[in-house]
């Protein structure tokens, strides 16, 4: 398995365009999680899935923020009417929810967002 | 809610001794995981070890070891014969998976610096 992988891996955009992330997780795990990391911090939770249902939605994830993973594999984040304050680093992560490793999230390596 | 504090935000060592990452948190619960993560300059999160709470004996992983002190919510790391490579940012992280559906809660992160 190749791991968790994110495109694309860095992307320039201007204030108020809309922008989207995909993740595609390790294959045989059912949760995928997101988080934002801004430089010198550590990740902030977003969201996160197990399969295709969103169980969870951060109150940093604004109405500008959406989600999905229509098919329980790769997911998707679209950030619209974007902003100078979404700038950051979005990760995304992946996790079995039963057997050897549940607790444990793998990461992708990240889109780097910048809003200019 | 659940916080999680690392205290140093950066530290140095030179190669082939011995340091000590602090990380505290705070939570109400029981049963929880909590874990170290590298993330090196490139900047991909890597598990580096984990911790139940429930069990008792500290977690080891080569030159990796965790002093897990559950009255006290301490959880340190512990770096043995400290290598080049393990230059990095280190975050300390927690999930109460039970309830959270392992959503990770970061530190701030301590910047550790490997000198030759």
């Amino acid at each position: 398995d190749t791991g968790v992988s994110q495109n694309p891996r860095h992307k320039i955009t201007k204030r108020g365009q809309n922008v989207t992330f995909r993740c595609d997780p390790i294959s045989e795990h059912n949760r995928l999680y997101w988080y934002r990391q801004t430089l010198g911090q550590g990740p902030e939770f977003l969201t996160y899935f197990q399969n295709e249902a969103q169980l969870e939605k951060s109150r940093l994830l604004s109405d500008r923020f959406s989600a999905e993973r229509p098919k329980g594999s790769f997911s998707t984040l679209e950030i619209q009417r974007t902003e100078q304050g979404d700038s950051a680093m979005y990760l995304c992560a992946s996790s079995p929810s039963s057997g050897q490793g549940t607790y444990e999230q793998y990461f992708g390596p990240g889109t780097r967002l910048t809003v200019t | 809610a659940q916080t999680v504090t690392q205290s140093q935000p950066e530290m140095s060592v030179q190669e082939a001794e011995t340091v000590t990452l602090s990380c505290t948190y705070d939570t109400s619960e029981n049963n929880y995981y909590l874990f170290w993560y590298k993330q090196p300059p490139s900047r991909q999160m890597i598990l580096v070890i984990r911790q139940e709470a429930y069990k008792q004996q500290n977690a080891t992983e080569n030159r990796f070891s965790v002093n897990f002190q559950k009255a006290a919510k301490s959880f340190s790391l512990k770096i043995s014969d400290s290598q080049l490579g393990d230059t990095a940012m280190y975050f300390c992280a927690f999930t109460d998976y039970y309830n959270q559906g392992g959503k990770l809660i970061f530190g701030q992160g301590t910047e550790l610096s490997v000198k030759p």
